[in-house]
């Protein structure tokens, strides 16, 4: 079974800086994609980011990347200069490609951006 | 504008009843998903549909059932609401590989009292 593990429940960050969330994850799959989806306080699920694990490169969007390290099963999210609008719940998502059915998300990070 | 919508966007309803909540796409996509969200997790699957007359279980299925006649909506059905069922439930749905990207509609609070 997969799961998928984001260790840190709380974040803050000022507006302006950097941060990053973590994401680990354990399968055995070989193909997979990963996503990061924003949950602001509307409920919608927004998604930020997504990585095909077949790729090397370290997928970007606009102030958000991220650093995907297969070996080690991480994949962390990183926010350039944060904005208010960026304050939400961020989710990690796991999906096998050939297996939609065993979709898994990481329990959450609330990410708190101050002015 | 595509969209994907979920009706009602909150509901109280009684231990027992039965309960369904819809979900309406028109991405025209053939794959179409129902999650629930406990307070202060992510989301579990609860069934999943690559198609018209397919239906599947995901990890959190009992207790509820859904039905795909067509390709824009995925009904979900609570057959006995019980209050562990108090959620909040996402719909969502995904073109091509089932395993691309989906999109998730706004959401329905449900509360089993």
């Amino acid at each position: 079974a997969q799961t998928v593990t984001q260790s840190q429940p709380e974040m803050s960050v000022q507006e302006a800086e950097t941060v990053t969330l973590s994401c680990t994850y354990d399968t055995s799959e070989n193909n997979y994609y990963l996503f990061w989806y924003k949950q602001p306080p509307s409920r919608q699920m927004i998604l930020v980011i997504r990585q095909e694990a077949y790729k090397q490169q370290n997928a970007t969007e606009n102030r958000f990347s991220v650093n995907f390290q297969k070996a080690a099963k991480s994949f962390s999210l990183k926010i350039s200069d944060s904005q208010l609008g960026d304050t939400a719940m961020y989710f990690c998502a796991f999906m096998p490609v050939t297996n939609a059915g065993k979709s898994t998300f990481g329990d959450g990070t609330t990410l708190t951006v101050k002015p | 504008d595509a969209e994907i919508t979920q009706s009602p966007r909150h509901k109280i309803t009684e231990t027992g009843r039965q309960v369904t909540l819809a979900c309406h796409q028109t991405w025209n996509h053939n794959n179409m998903f129902w999650y629930r969200q406990d307070l202060g997790h992510g989301l579990r699957l609860i069934h999943y549909s690559y198609g018209v007359q397919d239906t599947n279980k995901g990890e959190v299925s009992d207790g509820y059932s859904v039905s795909r006649s067509n390709t824009e909506d995925l009904p979900l059905t609570l057959e006995s609401a019980a209050s562990s069922q108090t959620s909040v439930y996402f719909c969502a749905s995904s073109g091509g590989l089932a395993s691309s990207t989906q999109y998730f509609g706004p959401g329905t609070r449900l509360t089993v009292l």
